[in-house]
């Protein structure tokens, strides 16, 4: 069963504190893994794909990357405007769904 | 471009009634989908359409029916509504299910409250 883990629940920045979330997943044949960012009261604003083990993006603070088993996202030099729900999904096998996990949520303090 | 517009943006619900909730996307996509989003639970896919006239059963399509007559607008009508479908409903869409253009876009979604 296609699965995705995202940890830790919870994280606590002071700004300029550097960190990674990462995200754990089992799926049959990766199509893709995405990075979502979530706004409190908004939908998901899609920040990055990531297709093949090694695989790196960047985004302002933000760097993702993808294992075999695995992918973090680095926020480098955070700021509070940084601070949301960061989620993780994957699609896998020969199916248009992408597979969530509950989200990592990021409070960067000033 | 407005991108994935989504109405009501609130709604409340006695039990066994029923509303429709309307999605629309400007991208030309042929791909939409429902999502409910939970406390812990994070977003599980209700239904979806790989294009105008189709549509397929989620993850939790129960108590959920949808339609896609038009390529741009996709509708999720809860028949009878039960408090078990008090939840945040995000509408998304996506160019196709093809590998390097999958990624998908989600709408501001709508705050249903079943009493």
């Amino acid at each position: 069963e296609d699965q995705v883990t995202q940890s830790p629940e919870a994280l606590r920045l002071q700004e300029g504190e550097s960190s990674s979330l990462n995200c754990s997943y089992t799926v049959s044949g990766l199509r893709g893994l995405f990075w979502y960012r979530q706004d409190p009261g908004k939908g998901p604003e899609f920040l990055f794909t990531l297709y093949s083990a090694g695989e790196e993006k960047e985004k302002e603070r933000l760097k993702a990357t993808l294992t075999k088993k695995e992918s973090f996202l680095h926020i480098t030099a955070p700021k509070p405007e940084d601070s949301a729900t960061y989620l993780c999904a994957v699609q896998g096998g020969a199916t248009n769904k992408l597979i969530f996990g509950t989200g990592t949520l990021l409070a960067v303090q000033p | 471009n407005a991108g994935v517009t989504q109405t009501p943006k609130f709604r409340v619900l006695k039990t066994g009634q029923s509303m429709t909730l309307l999605c629309a996307q400007d991208m030309n996509h042929e791909y939409m989908y429902w999502y409910r989003q939970d406390p812990g639970m994070g977003l599980r896919l209700i239904h979806y359409s790989v294009g105008e006239g189709t549509t397929a059963k989620g993850e939790v399509p129960d108590g959920y029916n949808v339609s896609r007559l038009k390529k741009q607008n996709f509708l999720l009508g809860l028949e009878s509504a039960a408090p078990s479908q008090t939840s945040v409903y995000f509408c998304a869409s996506s160019y196709s299910g093809a590998r390097r253009y999958s990624e998908q876009f989600f709408g501001p979604g709508t705050r249903l409250t079943v009493l």
